[in-house]
């Protein structure tokens, strides 16, 4: 079974630019989560997919961000424009249910 | 705003040491992760301990939680090379809730060295 994919694993961009990250959940993971590390401290909630509905979006940041999860599969976040507080390595995760959490690679993205 | 204040936030140990890692908070949770996570990967589940008191083992590995829910600990007997990476608690919450939304203390990066 594959598990929760990421693309791309890193990105570098300058600020102002738009970078767009996608998260491939584990196949019938109807639960998809969006995370965030940045430097030197802990891995923060971001949002909360229950199948193609935002179900918790207390973590985002700000209105730069965009998270999408066209038709409950794939995920999509968005950050337009980005700033260098932006740095940090992004992870995505899926779950069923209750059940166990996957996470994914993460995304490392580098804002110059 | 509930924290997990992890420590130690480094340690580096000889094979064949036992160590202990802490996970401390001043609220209350409905469960408590522990995650393993490599260097360019994510965070891997280790186990999940849900009732106040509970103690569960995992080969050389023993996590308790506390009868409070509020702290936890991850004991290694004996570690190995093997052992080395960065680990994670994660709370889970609100109380009643679940894994849904975790929040993760800052880690422990664990080095044995052979």
């Amino acid at each position: 079974e594959a598990g929760v994919t990421q693309f791309p694993s890193h990105s570098v961009i300058e600020k102002g630019q738009t970078v767009t990250l996608r998260c491939d959940p584990i196949s019938g993971h109807d639960n998809l989560y969006w995370y965030r590390r940045v430097m030197g401290k802990e891995i923060k909630f971001l949002l909360h997919f229950v199948k193609e509905s935002k179900q918790d979006e207390s973590g985002m940041p700000n209105n730069r961000f965009l998270a999408e999860r066209t038709g409950g599969t794939y995920s999509t976040l968005k950050v337009q424009p980005a700033e260098l507080e932006d740095s940090g390595v992004y992870f995505c995760a899926s779950s069923q249910g209750r059940l166990r959490t996957y996470f994914g690679p993460g995304t490392r993205l580098t804002v110059t | 705003t509930q924290l997990l204040e992890q420590s130690p936030q480094f340690l580096s140990i000889q094979e064949g040491e036992n160590l202990t890692v802490y996970c401390n908070s001043s609220s209350v949770f409905s469960s408590l992760q522990w995650y393993r996570q490599e260097p360019g990967e994510g965070p891997v589940l280790l186990v999940t301990v849900v009732t106040g008191g509970e103690v569960k083992k995992l080969k050389r590995l023993t996590f308790q939680f506390g009868d409070a829910r509020k702290d936890s600990s991850l004991h290694i007997t004996a570690a190995q090379p093997g052992d080395t990476g960065l680990y994670l608690c994660a709370g889970g919450g609100p109380s009643g809730g679940s894994n849904y939304k975790l929040t993760f203390g800052k880690g422990t990066l664990l080095t044995v060295n052979p």
